[in-house]
């Protein structure tokens, strides 16, 4: 059974620093893409950033580009989202998405149930 | 950067009706990478369709998924109480996936 578990949220001041984690188990994550996506409660989705299997591809939302950067580990199964600068807006539910394939053109045929993030001094 | 455009925004059908969902993309959505997605009160999105028509493991046969031009559509043949939900499109053609507004789909 794939499971996402994402971590590491919780409540920062702008401007401050913190780290998502997704911890992956039931499919073998080294051959598939991996995505974050995040969602202002009661609002759409909005994706955010994605790494290929093998980290060469690497793509971000315009909205984050140049303060969050992520990260995989393949021999720890996991993914990352370091969020530098934070800012209020973006406060959202950050979910961990699991590509179909292992390209960076891919749909989410997995997702974790989220972690919060609220940006508020 | 492709934008997503989803109508109507709020859908309000009974059970056993049809549902209509459409999603316009601003250009052209390379090689019908486009999915569906439904999502649900307090939970996760789940997968519905992808590349434009395929149904996920699992889907029911009454989700169909269309495309002409720059327009997809997501059909759902007999409405179940279990179907009202929000319902997104999302296209992976391009290097930047982008998602579209959402379509709530609520009990009449």
């Amino acid at each position: 059974e794939v499971q996402l578990v994402e971590s590491g949220g919780g409540l920062v001041q702008p401007g401050r620093s913190l780290r998502l984690s997704c911890a992956a188990s039931g499919f073998t994550f080294e051959d598939y893409a991996m995505h974050w996506v995040r969602q202002v409660p009661g609002r759409g989705l909005e994706w955010v950033s994605g790494i290929s299997w093998n980290s060469g591809g690497i793509g971000y939302a315009d909205s984050v580009k140049g303060r969050f950067t992520i990260s995989r580990d393949n021999a720890k199964n996991s993914l990352y989202l370091q969020m530098n600068s934070l800012k209020t807006e973006d406060t959202a539910l950050y979910y961990c998405a699991k590509g179909h394939d292992y390209s960076n053109y891919v749909y989410f045929n997995y997702w974790g149930q989220g972690t919060l993030v609220t940006v508020s001094s | 950067e492709i934008v997503l455009t989803q109508s109507p925004g709020t859908l309000s059908l009974s059970p056993g009706e049809r549902a209509t969902l459409s999603c316009r993309a601003s250009q052209s959505v390379s090689s019908n990478y486009l999915a569906w997605y439904q999502q649900k009160p307090g939970q996760a999105p789940s997968l519905l369709i992808y590349g434009a028509s395929s149904r996920a493991t699992g889907i029911p046969d009454r989700f169909s998924g269309s495309r002409s031009g720059t327009d997809f559509t997501l059909t759902i043949s007999r409405l179940e109480p279990e179907d009202f939900a929000v319902y997104y499109c999302q296209q992976y053609g391009s290097s930047s996936v982008t998602f579209g507004q959402g379509t709530k789909l609520e009990i009449k």
